[in-house]
């Protein structure tokens, strides 16, 4: 089973200010099968990016996905006060899938 | 627009069964495969099941693996957990998510449903 770690648990921002969330897989993932959700509270996840760096219908471009191997990352360049939320990433290459544990983005 | 509705959760006594079901709408569910992940109350998402669009290709998480069952009708655009002996460590909010395979995964996901095992 491929596990993933995110860090940090929780990044503590203003507005404005831009957002780094890593996430390391215990083995080498096909970048093609990597993914990051949005999640807040009491509703459910929303697709951000998949396939390491393509963003889905509708996000917008201040989100930006990188990474390759065991190291992938998820930038907000500047965060709005609707980013403040719980952020997942996925591997969806091999089953089990797994999800990370999440950072929550929380206002500073 | 796309619609993912999941139905069937509830209370469950340790040991006892659920079944749970995913309506979809608004696009041709036959060509999409699909996925259920829950979440535990205050914890993160936990992937449990996909299957492909004909319901020969599954996969379980280990901690489901034969108690659960996944399966789909495509004639009625529907698809299905069958849960059994159930453990306290099953409650969570269930949801239904659509994978249609390829590079893009997970895009679009119900509203969960909630499944609480307690005595």
């Amino acid at each position: 089973e491929i596990e993933l770690t995110q860090s940090p648990g929780t990044l503590s921002l203003s507005p404005g200010e831009r957002a780094t969330l890593s996430c390391r897989a215990s083995q080498s993932v096909d970048s093609k099968f990597f993914g990051w959700f949005q999640q807040k509270p009491g509703q459910p996840p929303r697709l951000l990016i998949y396939g390491t760096s393509s963003r889905a219908t509708g996000i917008p471009d201040r989100f930006s996905g990188s990474g390759s191997g065991t190291d992938f990352t998820l930038t907000i360049s500047r965060l709005e006060p609707g980013d403040f939320a719980v952020y997942y990433c996925l591997q969806y290459d091999k089953s089990p899938f797994t999800f990370g544990p999440g950072t929550k983005v929380e206002i500073k | 627009d796309v619609q993912l509705v999941e139905s069937g959760g509830g209370v469950v006594q340790p040991g006892g069964s659920l079944r749970l079901s995913c309506a979809a709408s608004g696009f041709t569910f036959r060509n999409y495969e699909m996925n259920w992940v829950r979440q535990a109350p205050g914890k993160g998402l936990e992937w449990l099941s996909y299957i492909d669009i004909v319901g020969k290709t599954i996969y379980y998480a280990d901690s489901v693996k034969g108690r659960f069952t996944i399966s789909r009708n495509n004639a009625k655009s529907s698809l299905y957990l069958q849960m059994n002996s159930l453990r306290t460590e099953d409650t969570a909010v269930y949801y239904c998510a659509r994978d249609p395979s390829g590079t893009v995964s997970f895009d679009y996901w119900g509203q969960g449903t909630l499944v609480t095992v307690s005595s």
